[in-house]
């Protein structure tokens, strides 16, 4: 069954400094997508970044980077130059098959000044 | 771009009233809609898939008569929840997609709804 593993319930970072969020996931597909959102609380989700289990290189989109390694199926984002507004719940999910997206517990991020 | 708009964002109603909420594709075209559930500190939790001129798929656990959905158009889906009570108190939020499953899903801002 594919599932997603988010073992950080909070993390802390000081203002301008990078902060590591961990996610691994299980999946027998050879074929599945990475995806991280973030969700402040007001509720909306804000997708950050995408990881295909194919790509070569890993993603980045500006402050957002994914540490893809395939062999150990992890998928951390890392978010450089950490900012107040970085302040948020994130979340990582996995698509299965064609269509659905299952989500981990997410991780509360903190950004301290 | 890739903009989904949800409404109402709250609702608060007495037991027993039915509530729609409405999941628009505002500047894409979405063939299949998803509907999440999330419960305080919580997860998102699919509930359904929706896809445009025929039945939703639900997940196991969810009660087909109790959440029913509609997706009209090719950007418009809508979540009714029926005879709500209490328990089905929570946060409602849908999302879109434009194009394969490689593309991200693109969510509204959510729905939280209280009954009373």
């Amino acid at each position: 069954a594919q599932k997603i593993t988010q073992t950080q319930p909070g993390m802390f970072v000081q203002e301008k400094e990078a902060v590591t969020l961990d996610c691994t996931y299980d999946t027998s597909d050879p074929s599945y997508g990475l995806f991280w959102y973030k969700q402040p609380s007001s509720g909306e989700m804000i997708f950050l970044i995408y990881q295909g289990s194919y790509d070569q290189q890993n993603a980045t989109e500006g402050r957002y980077s994914l540490n893809f390694q395939k062999a150990r199926k992890s998928a951390n984002l890392v978010i450089s130059a950490s900012q107040l507004g970085d302040s948020a719940m994130y979340f990582c999910a996995m698509r299965v098959g064609s269509e659905k997206l299952v989500f981990g517990k997410g991780t509360k991020l903190t950004v301290n000044p | 771009g890739a903009v989904v708009s949800q409404h109402p964002s709250r609702v608060i109603c007495k037991s027993g009233t039915s509530v729609k909420i409405e999941c628009r594709s505002l500047d894409f075209q979405a063939t299949t809609m998803f509907w999440y559930r999330q419960f305080p500190k919580q997860s998102l939790m699919l509930m359904a898939t929706s896809n445009e001129g025929s039945k939703a798929t639900y997940e196991q656990g969810v009660e087909k008569d109790k959440f029913l959905i509609n997706h009209a158009s090719l950007t418009l889906s809508t979540l009714t929840v029926t005879s709500a009570h209490p328990e089905d108190s929570s946060f409602y939020i849908c999302s879109a997609r434009a194009g394969h499953g490689n593309q991200p899903q693109h969510f509204g801002d959510g729905t939280r709804l209280s009954i009373l």
